[in-house]
């Protein structure tokens, strides 16, 4: 069964410029959240969706958005890029939300750079 | 206000030891508990979990504690190997009725060494 895939790997960006990342869930899955890892701050939640409905959100600027297709793929934008928003951005899927406890499965992430 | 805490940064310990990482939490809604272990440019890798209706749950060397009362989990890894030396992160998460995310603390590095 394949893991869950996130493109680009790496993404090197300017200052003001937007950016666009992807995440394919484990086949089966409908849940999928993503994550901004920084330096010393651990794994923040920035959203999570499951069956194309954004379930929950956390605490980051609308700069920060993202959807999720039908077949359960998911993106993250990033507009107006800042050089703080320089992370490892991690996608988790997993089978479900709602009604029954389960871990939750990381990509490799993306590690973005703003210049 | 951070609800999950692991108040080491870093750990060190010797081949063959015990490993003992800690985590507290704050929000009593938490009834989940995961631990997950993380290589450099690798995502966080799932390693153990316990409900809050159990207090302790063996996977192997690994063992995770729980204490309500005390708002309080552990990791323990015995023996430590070379290859645990990654950072481990505890994460928490809600009652699934209200269908809340996990919640990481900021972790902590473990090596072990040889």
């Amino acid at each position: 069964k394949a893991g869950v895939t996130q493109t680009p790997r790496y993404l090197i960006k300017t200052r003001g410029q937007q950016v666009t990342l992807s995440c394919s869930p484990i086949s089966g899955h409908r849940s999928v959240s993503w994550y901004q890892q920084t330096p010393g701050q651990g794994l923040q939640f920035l959203f999570e969706y499951f069956s194309e409905t954004q379930r929950n959100k956390g605490n980051f600027p609308g700069r920060f958005s993202g959807r999720q297709f039908s077949n359960s793929r998911s993106e993250m934008n990033v507009s107006t890029l800042e050089l703080g928003d320089s992370a490892l951005y991690l996608c988790a899927s997993s089978p479900r939300t709602g009604g029954m406890n389960t871990e939750a499965f990381f990509g490799q992430g993306t590690r973005l750079t703003v210049v | 206000d951070q609800q999950v805490k692991q108040n080491s940064p870093s750990l060190s310990v010797q081949e063959g030891r015990i490993s003992i990482l800690n985590c507290d939490y704050t929000n009593s809604m938490f009834d989940y508990f995961l631990w997950y272990k993380k290589y450099p440019a690798e995502g966080p890798t799932f390693l153990i979990s316990i409900s809050s209706i159990k207090d302790k749950n063996e996977d192997g060397r690994f063992t995770v504690f729980l204490n309500k009362s005390a708002k309080h989990l552990s990791l323990h890894i015995v023996p430590s190997q070379p290859g645990d030396s990654a950072v481990y992160f505890c994460a928490a998460k809600g009652r699934d009725s209200g269908n809340t995310p996990l919640v990481f603390g900021k972790g902590t590095r473990l090596s072990v060494i040889a």
